[in-house]
């Protein structure tokens, strides 16, 4: 089945020490997404790739960078995590295919919960 | 500025009754409406959407949800409530004119009883 996978699931780091996350996609979607979600909040948007173009949300810490080397691959790179970084990690995919592209559903990762000591 | 509220942080069921999960708006236009699903430690699962026409929009396990453009309101229905669809329900919206990306509601955590 076509889908998204987030690894690893679960990141124990230690403040201060990088960590990255990555994300891969067997739905050929051209747009790939990072979210931020703290306790059951709803997802913050972090930043998204439209095709190879990288768009930064205003509000996301320079701390957060991100990578996609192709299209199936997107890395979500924290450089130095602090206590307030700690959250779970969405990735998610849509495609922008169609003239209703805004219409188009997200396809979620199982998530990556990050434990900063 | 554009938000989505859902008003209640938790909706208590009792299985076999009907539930309602609340969602409003506040999007110019007639935005695209969304509604996903979160089981714990899961990633969201998407369970419906409204485009245009019918009101009343079926989606996965047997939810459904009705648009109410005079309320501006999307609120998640199903007629009989399973242990199972105990879940974290998040509301989304979506301006069809723009490149903004969705707007999430807060959540609502659904819990049904035995």
């Amino acid at each position: 089945d076509a889908m998204v996978i987030q690894n690893p699931r679960y990141q124990v780091t230690q403040f201060g020490k990088p960590v990255t996350l990555s994300c891969s996609q067997t739905l050929n979607h051209n747009v790939m997404y990072w979210y931020q979600q703290k306790s059951s909040q709803a997802p913050k948007l972090l930043f998204h790739y439209y095709d190879k173009d990288f768009n930064n949300e205003a509000d996301t810490p320079d701390n957060f960078q991100s990578r996609r080397p192709n299209t199936s691959f997107c890395f979500l790179d924290i450089r130095s995590p602090g206590l307030g970084d700690a959250a779970m990690y969405l990735c998610a995919t849509s495609s922008s295919g169609t003239s209703l592209w805004r219409a188009n559903v997200l396809t979620f990762g199982a998530g990556s919960r990050l434990t900063v000591l | 500025a554009q938000s989505v509220a859902q008003p209640e942080d938790q909706v208590n069921v009792a299985e076999g009754n009907p539930l309602t999960v609340k969602c409003t708006y506040s999007v110019s236009g007639n935005p695209y409406l969304f509604w996903y699903v979160q089981y714990p430690n899961r990633g969201l699962q998407f369970l419906l959407k409204y485009i245009t026409g019918d009101n009343l929009v079926k989606g996965s396990y047997g939810f459904e949800a009705e648009f109410n453009k005079s309320q501006t309101s999307f609120h998640l229905k199903k007629p009989s409530a399973l242990v199972s669809d105990s879940a974290l329900y998040f509301c989304a919206v979506r301006d069809r004119g723009s490149n903004y990306q969705l707007i999430w509601g807060a959540g609502t955590k659904l819990i049904i009883k035995p």
